[in-house]
């Protein structure tokens, strides 16, 4: 069965460095998301992409993220410069025209 | 905006005992509703969805939901509860007018099992 798969698993950074969160999302899929969880609290939608641009941002996407999709299989979310706050489990999530989306496993990022 | 209510923050229940979830949705148009399930450590997966058609839907692993619009409700059932399904559950709705139907997620219920 196709998935979503996300690497790292864990990645811990300072605090103020940049990090890149890699997704393969669903080969067929046209829509791509990241999301995130804070420890305790609901996943929260960050941006979704289409077409090769952002379609869609929320409040908590600011100018420290970035997201590309720099070879037609990944989709990365760049932090430039990560606080303490930014510590949380991210989600990459796909979706086909007509179907659901599709999360991978996670990755947890620790900022300390 | 739409929002999603899960009034159960924690429920624990026996094993073999029937399971209802509780999720309210606000949204001014017919949502598409999920709920997904979380294990530890683990991602989300997809039980079941509703997009339109019947109101009572079936999913993966012996759950159903069904859809009440004017409750504006999507309630997650199963009649005896295993204690693999110890988990988290998230009910999330996407709006249907957004192309790339991003989802708001509730703030979850985490379900214990008892033996």
């Amino acid at each position: 069965e196709p998935e979503v798969t996300q690497t790292p698993s864990h990645q811990v950074t300072q605090m103020g460095q940049e990090v890149i969160l890699r997704c393969v999302p669903i080969s067929n899929h046209l829509y791509f998301y990241w999301y995130r969880q804070i420890l305790g609290q609901k996943v929260e939608f960050l941006v979704s992409f289409y077409n090769n641009e952002i379609s869609e941002k929320s409040e908590i996407f600011d100018d420290q993220f970035s997201v590309e999709r720099p070879d037609g299989s990944n989709f990365t979310l760049k932090i430039r410069s990560t606080k303490l706050e930014d510590s949380a489990m991210y989600f990459c999530a796909s979706k086909g025209q007509r179907t659901e989306a599709f999360f991978g496993q996670g990755t947890r990022l620790t900022v300390v | 905006a739409q929002s999603v209510t899960q009034p159960d923050i924690h429920i624990t229940v026996s094993e073999g005992a029937s399971l209802e979830l509780r999720c309210n949705y606000s949204y001014g148009a017919t949502p598409y509703l999920f709920w997904y399930v979380q294990s530890p450590g683990q991602g989300l997966q997809l039980l079941l969805k509703y997009f339109s058609g019947d109101t009572l839907v079936q999913g993966i692993k012996g759950f159903e939901a069904e859809f009440k619009r004017s409750q504006s409700s999507f309630n997650l059932r199963k009649p005896s509860v295993h204690w693999s399904d110890a988990a988290e559950y998230f009910c999330a709705v996407a709006t249907s007018n957004n192309a790339g139907n991003m989802l708001t997620f509730g703030g979850g219920t985490r379900l214990m099992v008892k033996p």
